[in-house]
């Protein structure tokens, strides 16, 4: 099975709050990190978390880290049409020479 | 600007080529990547390398061949034997974890191969 775990969609509306869950299964995972894909371009690293940390903000992004339930999540505040894009959750393990495993994507649509 | 460079954008390559996809980056980095990815289906690794002349398989190396002749450089072939060729391919690069702990990538901005 899938290491990492993502839903495929998310859709809101202009202006709300988007939220974007991943779930992990390595309880051994040192750095999870959100990469966000927009159409036809590479990924763009938005942000990571270490460990021991439980939230990390950074402007619009919150990242909150559940280790007892291995739940990863991306809030993204005022929710903007260039949002819109794929979204990326990814960790590493000092057990697999720190290459990360990426999830399958969540793709966010934002509706004016 | 530091930063790594993908070429060709789009390529188109006949059944039973070979072709080769460049990557290019200026920002000192020591390891190298390269993805494949499909709708649906997330990023799978291909080809990795954390050294100048030296490169390990990913979960699908099968009719992909690579190299690292140059810390800047990592080209991917992909070969006649690749049954399923058509696809998005990223390259990436970072930092090793044993230098700085945190392995955030740098992405290129990919490559889209089509077989005709």
């Amino acid at each position: 099975g899938e290491d990492v775990e993502q839903s495929l969609f998310l859709s809101v509306r202009e202006g709300d709050s988007s939220v974007i869950n991943c779930t992990y299964t390595d309880s051994s995972s040192t750095y999870l990190y959100w990469y966000k894909q927009e159409p036809g371009a590479g990924l763009q690293l938005l942000t990571y978390i270490f460990s021991n940390m439980d939230m990390k903000q950074d402007q619009r992004l919150t990242v909150l880290l559940n280790k007892k339930d291995k739940h990863l999540s991306l809030r993204i505040a005022d929710t903007q049409t260039g949002d819109s894009a794929i979204y990326f959750c990814a960790e590493t393990t000092p057990g697999g020479s720190y290459i990360p495993t990426f999830g399958r994507g969540t793709s966010l649509i934002v509706h004016p | 600007d530091g930063g790594i460079t993908q070429s060709p954008k789009y390529l188109f390559r006949k059944e039973g080529q070979n072709v080769t996809l460049s990557c290019e980056q200026n920002l000192n980095h020591d390891a190298m990547y390269w993805y494949r990815q499909d709708p649906g289906q997330g990023l799978r690794l291909i080809y990795y390398s954390q050294i100048v002349n030296d490169f390990q398989k990913g979960d699908i190396a099968e009719g992909y061949s690579v190299s690292r002749e140059k810390k800047e450089s990592f080209p991917l072939t992909v070969t006649s034997a690749q049954k399923n060729p058509t696809a998005f391919y990223l390259c990436a690069s970072s930092i090793p974890s044993t230098r700085t702990g945190n392995y955030g990538y740098t992405f290129g901005s990919g490559t889209r191969l089509t077989v005709v």
